[in-house]
């Protein structure tokens, strides 16, 4: 099945920094999302975005799913955009998402 | 998009004991998906919740463990029977619309 790698595995930034976070995927890209993991545990939606580009506010992400990579833009990062990062792509038509390990950022004020 | 109210939002419960997690959708979904996640992991699916008929587990999940019910379109519970401290994680449910995954607050189940 569709594997799902992220990186970096773990992130640290200073207030204002800017990161890019990527995903890559062994199969051709279907559905693919990225999430932010709060400290609650609760996945809040960031981006579906199986093709193209989407920019919401400070947060970006571009999938270029000829080359099987998707890339997550934070700029001028802030305390509370701490948490994990997940990218996930569906398997096939059945719904089921195969998750990546996440990126864990931690933003120092 | 949907909104997926999960709970309990958290519990700790004794070994040998179940618990029922419930998840309400405020639309009519046709996929409902349950995921654990153990602690410092990523998310590994648990199975797929079908309305009307019996639920499809990932290998490595069992009905007797996992029993799972999807009564009708909005509704799904998963439960972990016979708990053991390997159980303790985090539990969520989610709905698929238009194929976009949104995903209840999650369960964190600690077993003592």
């Amino acid at each position: 099945g569709i594997q799902v790698e992220q990186s970096p595995p773990d992130l640290i930034l200073q207030e204002g920094a800017n990161s890019t976070l990527r995903c890559n995927f062994s199969d051709s890209v279907n559905n693919l999302q990225w999430f932010h993991q709060n400290p609650w545990g609760q996945l809040i939606n960031l981006f579906y975005i199986p093709s193209g580009t989407k920019q919401n506010g400070r947060l970006s992400a571009t999938t270029v799913a000829t080359e099987r990579y998707s890339l997550l833009y934070i700029s001028s990062s802030q305390t509370t955009d701490s948490g994990v990062y997940f990218c996930a792509d569906g398997s096939g038509n059945t719904g089921k998402l195969i998750f990546g390990q996440g990126t864990t950022l931690q933003v120092k004020p | 998009s949907a909104v997926i109210s999960q709970k309990p939002s958290r519990d700790i419960c004794q070994r040998g004991t179940s618990l029922t997690i419930q998840c309400q959708v405020d639309s009519q979904v046709t996929m409902m998906f349950w995921y654990r996640q153990q602690p410092g992991q990523s998310l590994t699916l648990i199975a797929t919740a079908n309305q009307g008929s019996e639920a499809t587990y990932e290998s490595g999940f069992v009905i007797d463990k996992f029993p799972i019910s999807r009564p009708n379109l909005t509704f799904s519970t998963l439960t972990v029977s016979n708990m053991s401290p390997e159980d303790s994680s985090i539990y969520l449910c989610s709905g698929e619309v238009n194929t976009e995954a949104f995903f209840g607050q999650g369960t964190r189940l600690t077993v003592v």
